[in-house]
C-alpha cells in the first residue's frame, strides 16, 4: 500500500518569498512517480509538477521545483517568488506503475501581501 | 482543445436517492478515473475506466458504479445516497492505462445529501 503524509495543515508565506511545502511518502514499489497539485478554490486540481522515481535530478517546473530525497522517502515543493494567485490546497500524491494515484491530505498556502 | 469536463457542476439530493455524475474526458484520452473530495480532505480514488471496462477500484461500496461509454465518456453512479457522500467528485483523464503518469482533472461536480 502507499501513502502520503503531509504534515503541514497551513503555511503563510510573504509575497515574494520562497516557501517549502513537505511531503513525505510510504511505498513497496521499486518504479513510481511522485506529483504536486493546486487546488484553488474553484475545485479543479491543477498539475504542477512531477517526479520519476529513478530520475537522478529533481525536476523543476517555472517557479516550482520538487526537492526530491529518495532515501528519506521525501518529495517537497519549493515555491520561489510566491505571488498572491499561489493562494490554494497544494496535494502531493504517488502512482506506482499501473496503478491509481494516492493523495494526502493537503496543505493550505497563504500568500499575505 | 477541450479539457475535461464534467456535469453538473452542482447537485442537491436526498438521502436514498440515486444520482448520476457524468465526464468527458480531455481530447485524445481513452482512460477516466473518478475520485471523492470529502471536505478538508484530499481526493480518494473510486474507479477506473478503460475500453468500457472497470479496470481498477478503490475502496467504495458496491453502491457505486460507473460506465464508459463508447465515445471514452463516463458516468459515476451513486445509489442509495447517504449523508457521508456529500463530496466533491472528480474525473481524471488520461491517455492510456498503465504507464503514462499524465492525468488531467475536470472541475467537478459538487454533491450535497441531505
Amino acid at each position: 500500500a502507499q501513502k502520503i503524509t503531509q504534515t503541514q495543515p497551513g503555511m503563510f508565506v510573504q509575497e515574494k518569498e520562497a516557501v517549502t511545502l513537505d511531503c513525505t511518502y510510504d511505498t513497496s514499489d521499486q518504479s513510481y512517480g511522485l506529483f504536486w497539485y493546486k487546488q484553488p478554490s474553484s475545485g479543479e486540481m491543477i498539475f504542477l509538477i512531477y517526479q520519476g522515481s529513478y530520475d537522478e535530478q529533481n525536476a523543476t517546473e517555472g517557479r516550482y521545483s520538487l526537492n526530491f530525497q529518495k532515501a528519506r522517502k521525501s518529495a517537497n515543493l519549493v515555491i520561489s517568488a510566491s505571488q498572491l494567485g499561489d493562494s490554494a490546497m497544494y496535494f502531493c500524491a504517488i502512482r506506482g506503475y499501473g496503478q491509481n494515484f494516492v493523495f494526502g491530505p493537503g496543505t493550505r498556502l497563504s500568500v499575505l501581501p | 482543445d477541450a479539457g475535461v469536463t464534467q456535469s453538473p457542476t452542482h447537485l442537491i439530493k436526498t438521502r436514498g436517492q440515486q444520482v448520476t455524475l457524468r465526464c468527458s474526458p480531455k481530447s485524445g484520452h481513452d482512460t477516466v478515473s473518478w475520485y471523492q473530495q470529502a471536505l478538508g480532505q484530499g481526493p480518494q480514488f473510486i474507479f477506473q475506466y478503460y475500453e468500457e471496462e472497470e479496470r481498477q477500484r478503490g475502496n467504495f461500496p458496491d453502491r457505486f458504479s460507473g460506465h464508459q461509454f463508447p465515445n471514452y465518456s463516463s458516468e459515476l453512479n451513486v445509489n442509495a445516497l447517504l449523508l457521508g457522500d456529500s463530496a466533491l467528485y472528480l474525473c481524471a483523464s488520461s491517455p492510456g492505462l498503465a504507464d503514462s503518469y499524465e492525468q488531467y482533472f475536470g472541475p467537478g461536480t459538487r454533491l450535497t445529501v441531505t
